[in-house]
């Protein structure tokens, strides 16, 4: 079963740092692009980051850029997100997400068929 | 505000046919970059309905279709049923400046009445 699972996600206060984890199992974790997207209480999907299969392409959206940083370790098939400087507005559930196209161009551009259940993070003193 | 836009709200009666549009500009869907809808319910993961404009992957039933007009792309659902509550997203890719970037619509929330 292909499957992702986040982890990592907390209470943290403002200007601190978080770290998530995204484990993947049941597909050729390396041969996918990957994203973050997150779900604000009361606002709409918004994407955060991703990551191409071959690393070669990464992208942040403007709200986190310098301060969010995506990885991932095909080794251990999985996806991380460095969180540093967290800001009230950074408070949701982040998932992850995997591309549909195997060795796409790019994250994201054909869609995302797989996600994760999601975990929370919380920014408040 | 998203890039991009999607009405807020849509309602319809079991059994009916409803439309949600999804509007761009030329640095997403304009540019020829595919659309695709994701159905999800808060706090759930979202699923992936409709792929490519038009695709549906496997498991989702026609009654969800999309279609393609210039910058705009539509999801339309057939016979409507309560379990189609849900709010609906579009998603494509922007090559803006500062990109590229993965954008979302602000999402559609479907009632049925």
């Amino acid at each position: 079963e292909v499957q992702l699972v986040e982890s990592g996600g907390g209470l943290v206060q403002p200007g601190r740092s978080l770290r998530l984890s995204c484990a993947a199992s049941g597909f050729t974790f390396d041969d996918y692009g990957m994203s973050w997207v997150r779900e604000a209480p009361g606002k709409g999907l918004e994407w955060v980051s991703g990551i191409s299969w071959n690393t070669d392409s990464i992208g942040y959206a403007d709200s986190v850029k310098g301060r969010f940083t995506i990885s991932r370790d095909n080794a251990k098939n999985s996806l991380y997100l460095q969180m540093n400087s967290l800001r009230a507005e950074d408070m949701g559930l982040y998932y992850c997400a995997k591309d549909r196209n195997k060795r796409g161009y790019s994250y994201g551009l054909d869609g995302m068929d797989v996600w994760g259940q999601g975990t929370t993070v919380t920014v408040s003193s | 505000q998203s890039v991009l836009t999607q009405p807020p709200s849509v309602s319809g009666a079991p059994g009916q046919r409803v439309t949600i549009s999804c509007t761009g500009s030329s640095s997403n869907i304009g540019a020829g970059y595919d659309v695709h809808w994701y159905q999800h319910l808060p706090g759930t993961a979202p699923k992936l309905l409709i792929y490519g404009y038009t695709y549906r992957p496997s498991g989702v039933p026609d009654r969800f279709s999309g279609s393609k007009s210039g910058a705009s792309a539509s999801l339309a659902i057939t016979g409507l049923q309560a379990a189609d509550e849900a709010d609906y997203y579009c998603q494509s890719y922007d090559s803006s400046l500062s990109g590229p970037y993965v954008v979302f619509g602000g999402g559609t929330k479907l009632t049925v009445v």
